[in-house]
């Protein structure tokens, strides 16, 4: 069982470069969440889509850019990369929670270092 | 705005130490606490799902418990397989399907 796949594990991208963060479910889950990780800051929201053609802002939703291409995928840009930004990023999904909320699945995270 | 702190940060037991893990939390609403497990360079693995004040869930040496205010993860007699980073989340009324998390608290079972 996949469950929730990430690509890369690990990059390092100079400052001012863009890269995509590619996130795809395997469960028929219709949500799907990008969060990064920093120490002592715990798991924060960054986008989040809650069904197939919706996506919405997050926490911290400064510096990203999403897409969800599909039910299956969802996608995470960083269009000018900044030291900031180094950080471990988690890509979660869920079903669609209504009132009887159904937990998230994390996948394993993509490191990323920006320089 | 949605609040969740943990205690303490970090957790240091001898193999069969039973403890307590504090997960306190503010919100408007409540409609669900989860607890995650997060082992080094893994993503966080889900534990259990409290909804109500009075629930109680367990699994293995694991039990988790619910107030108004608060949440417990009870560890008893833990193993030295047992140590993690142990992660609260809550999810409110008005916040849909998105959890705020705590900072964690990190385990560590000594043999």
């Amino acid at each position: 069982n996949a469950g929730v796949t990430q690509t890369p594990k690990f990059q390092v991208l100079k400052t001012g470069q863009s890269m995509t963060l590619q996130c795809a479910q395997d469960m028929n889950h219709n949500s799907m969440y990008w969060y990064r990780q920093d120490p002592g800051m715990g798991l924060r929201l960054i986008y989040y889509s809650a069904s197939e053609g919706t996506t919405d802002k997050g926490e911290v939703p400064n510096g990203y850019n999403v897409s969800r291409l599909n039910k299956r995928e969802f996608s995470l840009r960083l269009e000018s990369a900044a030291p900031s930004q180094t950080s471990v990023y988690f890509c979660a999904s869920s079903e669609f929670g209504g009132l009887d909320n159904q937990p998230q699945h994390f996948g394993d995270g993509t490191r990323l270092s920006i320089l | 705005e949605d609040q969740v702190t943990q205690s303490p940060e970090a957790l240091r037991l001898q193999e069969g130490e039973s403890s307590s893990l504090n997960c306190s939390y503010t919100v408007s609403g409540l409609r669900g606490l989860f607890w995650y497990r997060q082992d080094p360079g893994k993503g966080p693995e889900f534990l259990f799902t409290l909804y109500s004040a009075g629930e109680e869930k367990e699994k293995e040496r694991l039990k988790a418990t619910l107030t108004k205010k608060e949440s417990f993860l009870h560890i008893t007699a833990p193993k030295p397989e047992d140590s993690a980073t142990y992660l609260c989340a809550v999810q409110a009324g008005a916040a849909g399907n998105k959890l705020t998390f705590g900072g964690g608290t990190r385990v560590l079972v000594k043999p």
